[in-house]
């Protein structure tokens, strides 16, 4: 069955750096575009980055761009997030999520990483 | 971007009586060239991920219960739960596909009454 499951999160200082990994399983990776979504307590999610197939295609939310980065690792089966510059509204659960083919939706979710920034 | 406003917040209903959730987004949805309309339903209750409930408005995802009816086309879109269940207690979102970046209602709070 497909499986996501994400590694990294934790608390970090403003300004510092964090990487999250998403190990995928169950299916083959490299046929799908994968996201990497954030969602703040209380709010709704809000998609921060995806990227395509071979990982040629990045975009990314205007709330995170030039600081964030994503990337994938296809003989790995493995998706990751760099996140620099942390702020205190970076604060959120991260899912990694894959894209259904047939319609630009997520039909897999991880179960998410808590980033914690805070002095 | 295209904001996706939902109503209400929140709403209480009894055992095995009808929910409607409704969403609104600040431009239509629906391209014109495939008859489409890019909007999507999710639930997610406590402690975990979102799960894709319905796409293009009104289809099911795999093994979601036919009691899950998405219905609307443009800008105006309704999720309707049928005969409510206890584990059908969530959060549920909206969110639309058609112009980037992708974009999320701010919830529905759905509880037993």
């Amino acid at each position: 069955q497909v499986q996501l499951v994400e590694s990294g999160g934790g608390v970090v200082q403003p300004g510092r750096s964090l990487r999250l990994s998403c190990a995928a399983s169950g299916f083959t990776f490299s046929d799908h575009f994968m996201h990497w979504i954030r969602q703040a307590p209380g709010k709704g999610p809000e998609r921060v980055a995806v990227i395509s197939y071979d990982g040629t295609d990045k975009f990314y939310a205007d709330s995170v761009k030039g600081r964030f980065t994503i990337s994938r690792d296809n003989s790995k089966n493995t998706l990751y997030l760099q996140m620099n510059s942390l702020r205190t509204d970076d604060t959120a659960m991260y899912y990694c999520a894959r894209e259904k083919n047939s319609a630009m939706v997520f039909d897999y979710w991880g179960q998410g990483k808590l980033v914690t920034v805070s002095s | 971007d295209i904001v996706m406003t939902q109503s209400p917040d929140s709403l209480a209903v009894s055992l095995g009586e009808r929910a409607t959730i409704n969403c609104k987004s600040s431009q239509s949805v629906l391209y014109s060239s495939n008859s489409k309309n890019y909007l999507a339903w999710y639930q997610q209750k406590p402690g975990q991920p979102p799960k894709l409930l319905i796409y293009w408005a009104s289809t099911r995802e795999s093994g979601v219960p036919d009691r899950f009816i998405g219905s609307g086309s443009g800008t105006d879109f309704s999720l309707t739960i049928s005969s409510l269940q206890a584990e059908d207690v969530a959060v549920y979102y909206c969110q639309q596909y058609y112009g980037t970046p992708w974009t999320f209602g701010q919830g529905t709070k759905v509880e037993i009454k």
